[in-house]
């Protein structure tokens, strides 16, 4: 099973909300990642989880919050977001993140109003 | 200069051509190299890994050359299918983070 499933699929929140998306794989992979990705644009790594501890933050504003509950599962919390943060938003996996093979999810879009 | 840069296209390619991207990288100490094929509004896939020795795969080749800091991915007979974004992922010389080129767009028409 080589799947990165996320949820939801769609997502459009105002600047005053609070959600989250949510990560989940089940291939033992012990390396997670947030990437944001805009229309005609390459994927932007946000963070990396390794062994469930934040590994990586590549500066991104603290209105995104990270959070890896166990080896399975990789949330992204977010709150008080800007229209520019509207994007496509990817989770992906690799065995550790010495190994760079990554599967992706099939992202969530977000719009925010 | 860009860390990962590759020509965005469009490649614009009849069915059954044969055609080839680069990617070229600027940190000599970056160790792993990949592509990935991306369709319209879904998620980036591997396509494959490509290692010091080169790496074929059915109508695939992947080579890098180091001396010139640029890995190259090959297409042999073109299927409309495989009409597609195809970004190259190079980690950042002397870590293990991942870093995307702006990708490729390659067209394939009957």
């Amino acid at each position: 099973d080589t799947e990165v499933t996320q949820t939801p699929k769609h997502l459009v929140m105002g600047m005053t909300n609070k959600k989250s998306l949510k990560c989940e794989q089940h291939m033992g992979h012990r390396a997670m990642y947030w990437y944001k990705q805009k229309a005609k644009k390459p994927p932007e790594l946000m963070f990396v989880y390794s062994y469930e501890k934040l590994s990586i933050n590549e500066s991104v504003p603290s209105r995104f919050s990270p959070e890896c509950p166990n080896s399975s599962l990789l949330n992204l919390h977010l709150h008080a977001l800007q229209p520019e943060d509207s994007a496509l938003y990817l989770c992906a996996s690799s065995q550790s993140r010495d190994v760079y093979e990554q599967y992706f999810g099939p992202g969530t879009r977000l719009t925010v109003t | 200069r860009k860390e990962v840069e590759q020509d965005p296209g469009p490649f614009n390619v009849p069915e059954g051509a044969t055609v080839a991207f680069n990617c070229t990288y600027s940190n000599s100490a970056s160790q792993s190299f990949f592509w990935y094929r991306q369709d319209c509004r879904k998620e980036p896939k591997l396509l494959m890994s490509v290692y010091s020795s080169g790496n074929e795969d059915g109508r695939f080749t992947a080579q890098l050359n180091r001396a010139s800091q640029y890995i190259s991915l090959l297409i042999r007979d073109s299927k409309l299918s495989d009409s597609a974004t195809y970004l190259c992922v190079v980690n950042r010389g002397g870590s293990y983070i991942p870093t995307f080129g702006r990708g490729t767009s390659l067209i394939v028409h009957p």
